[in-house]
């Protein structure tokens, strides 16, 4: 059963940085894309970015460009995302996703920024 | 950017069948996932590549993609059917539909 573990939310203040980490389990992890998927409360999915099974592509959404960097350790079968400058608008659940079909999901964890 | 456009809200009786849209520019062209999520819950595939069905995923979830509409339906709706879907389609970028929110009453 694939299992996606994510950890690392919690409160920051605006401007700060958090690194988000995802335990995969179930799967051979490097052999799968890998993507994070955000949530604001009461809103929609979000796409935040993904990064290919090897680690040597990674592609972002507009909105996180340049502050927010996705990488992979398989020997590790863990996922990050590390975020710096972080703003009110980044308040929310995100979501380790396996696969470029999102096949399977985490349960999230919370981020919330604010003052 | 790319935008998928889907209605707000669908309601249905138990054992009809639900119908859910998603709308783009030349949707057909691409290939469309849809995902039901429920309160409190994480997303959930139930149809890949237009309209293929994950295992695990009952045959009343059917999915259809041409022209600029992609369409999910739930054939023989039940209660347990009820949440939010969302569509997603890739270009450039992952892109998810605002979401329909499925009522059974």
């Amino acid at each position: 059963e694939v299992q996606l573990a994510e950890s690392g939310g919690g409160l920051v203040r605006p401007g700060g940085s958090l690194r988000l980490s995802c335990a995969a389990s179930g799967f051979t992890f490097g052999d799968y894309w890998m993507s994070w998927v955000r949530q604001a409360p009461g809103k929609g999915l979000q796409w935040v970015s993904r990064i290919r099974n090897d680690g040597g592509s990674t592609t972002y959404a507009d909105f996180v460009k340049g502050r927010f960097t996705i990488s992979r350790d398989n020997t590790k079968n863990t996922l990050y995302l590390q975020m710096h400058s972080l703003r009110g608008d980044d308040t929310a659940v995100y979501y380790c996703v396996q696969g470029g079909d999102l096949t399977s999901w985490g349960q999230g964890t919370q981020v919330i920024v604010s003052s | 950017s790319y935008d998928l456009t889907q209605s707000p809200s669908v309601s249905v009786s138990p054992g009809q069948t639900a119908t859910i849209t998603c709308s783009g520019h030349r949707l057909g062209d691409k290939y469309v996932c849809w995902y039901h999520q429920r309160p409190g819950q994480s997303p959930r595939l139930v149809i890949y590549e237009d309209n293929k069905r994950p295992s695990g995923v009952p045959g009343r979830f059917s999915g259809s993609n041409s022209g600029n509409i992609a369409t999910l339906t739930i054939s023989g709706t039940q209660p347990i059917d009820e949440g939010d879907y969302y569509c997603q389609a890739w270009d450039s970028g992952t892109v998810f539909g605002g979401g329909t929110k499925l009522t059974v009453l």
